[in-house]
């Protein structure tokens, strides 16, 4: 099992920028995340999926964010426009019926 | 906010001594869970108690549960140069995880 893929690993760019983050969960997992992790706010939780459906986003930060997952095997995290406040790790993970998750290596997006 | 906090934030000791780490959350949980994080790593999940049980052990890892204090606690015995990481206690009110502000571990060769 190759686990959560993420990519890129490493994002640079320019404020005002589109972003799009990629995630494939593991094969299987019905419960796909999305998470941020910062110095200041520590690792919140962006927004989960249950069978490709949203199921909670309260925690995306703005209208700039959006995530979606078109198949069980895909989901993006898009930020449109991009902000420096955005840098940050950002991770994705999956579970298999909410047990316990399993973590992506994630994404460090710095917005200069 | 949902998230818990680890006491102490950060925490340094010698090789061969033990650590130990503390958790306190706010929701009701089915699970807590604790998660290990190296630099520049995801997440990887060590443990989980089930919210009817006080006391788990795995390997060097113990943890324990106390529901009606919402708190829980992680010792790792015997500590290795190789434990140093951050660990994050982790609740799931439901099928989402939600996870403290982390302790840092260092262990000192």
């Amino acid at each position: 099992d190759a686990g959560v893929i993420q990519s890129p690993r490493h994002e640079v760019t320019e404020m005002g920028q589109e972003v799009t983050l990629r995630c494939k969960p593991i094969s299987g997992h019905d419960y796909p995340f999305w998470y941020r992790q910062t110095m200041m706010r520590g690792l919140e939780l962006l927004i989960y999926f249950n069978n490709n459906v949203p199921i909670d986003d309260s925690g995306m930060p703005e209208d700039r964010f959006s995530a979606k997952m078109p198949n069980a095997s895909f989901s993006t995290l898009k930020i449109q426009p991009s902000e420096p406040r955005d840098s940050a790790v950002y991770f994705c993970a999956s579970s298999l019926q909410g047990v316990k998750a399993f973590f992506g290596q994630g994404t460090r997006l710095t917005v200069v | 906010s949902q998230q818990g906090e680890e006491d102490p934030q950060a925490l340094s000791i010698q090789e061969g001594e033990n650590a130990t780490m503390n958790c306190s959350y706010k929701t009701s949980i089915n699970n807590l869970q604790w998660y290990r994080q190296n630099s520049g790593r995801g997440l990887v999940h060590l443990i989980l108690i089930r919210s009817n049980e006080r006391e788990k052990h795995s390997g060097r890892l113990r943890v324990t549960l106390d529901t009606s204090k919402k708190s829980s606690s992680l010792l790792i015995t015997a500590s290795r140069a190789a434990d140093t990481a951050s660990y994050f206690c982790a609740t799931d009110p439901g099928n989402q995880f939600y996870f403290g502000t982390g302790t840092s571990l260092t262990v000192i060769p």
